[in-house]
């Protein structure tokens, strides 16, 4: 079984400042893991990915992840934030080989000029 | 443009009727799922299908129903037994089942109101 947890459902940020939403994992087995974004009633779009061939994740938009095993962690950060990332962002996992994805509860960013 | 198309993208509803929600996709995967979606819950997964005509049960199964006759069609019933149906509803699809690493594509939602 797997399980995702989010620190914090509303993170609010400075327009410039560092971006950084928490996601720590529970697995029994390595797994595959991935942020998601979504707008204000819209889909789900995919930011990026682990899938084992690197630590350090880059993604869309600037964001970035880094793998810490040691620490069952996936953080995403961007290093200066912009009004355009105001939106809710999601930690999902999967075990290996894969199938169903756990979301976690989403944190919900709001950018301040 | 491939993609998952979800109509419509707001619904109301009676208590008591049910409902059909539609989820198309034209990107020829094999893999689709519902997923339910209430503030600060994430998304749950309702039901998903490995490929044309089989689905499975998922977490939160009780009240809905969904048929995979087509490939690229997958709709939801939200049944009037579900004792609490509104909520934003969303759609998803992958290539195949159990490929871990691909991503899910999301279709924009229906958002459900009954009352």
């Amino acid at each position: 079984a797997q399980s995702v947890t989010q620190l914090g459902s509303h993170v609010s940020v400075s327009e410039g400042a560092l971006v950084l939403l928490r996601c720590n994992y529970s697995s029994s087995v390595p797994p595959y893991l991935f942020w998601y974004v979504q707008y204000p009633n819209q889909g789900l779009q995919l930011l990026l990915k682990y899938t084992s061939a690197a630590t350090l994740v880059k993604g869309i938009n600037g964001f970035e992840a880094e793998f810490k095993k040691s620490e069952t962690s996936f953080h995403l950060t961007k290093p200066s934030a912009h009004m355009s990332d105001a939106a809710e962002y999601f930690c999902a996992v999967t075990p290996k080989p894969g199938g169903k994805l756990q979301f976690g509860a989403g944190t919900q960013v709001v950018v301040t000029p | 443009d491939g993609g998952i198309t979800q109509s419509p993208k707001y619904l109301f509803r009676k208590e008591g009727q049910n409902v059909t929600l539609s989820c198309e996709q034209n990107l020829n995967h094999d893999a689709m799922y519902w997923y339910r979606q209430d503030p600060g819950q994430g998304l749950r997964l309702i039901y998903y299908s490995q490929i044309v005509n089989d689905f499975q049960k998922g977490d939160i199964a009780e009240g809905y129903s969904v048929s995979r006759e087509k490939k690229e069609s997958f709709p939801l019933t939200v049944t009037s037994a579900q004792k609490n149906p509104t909520a934003f509803y969303l759609c998803a699809s992958t290539p195949r089942w159990g490929a871990g690493a691909m991503e899910q594509y999301f279709g924009p939602g229906t958002r459900l109101t009954v009352t």
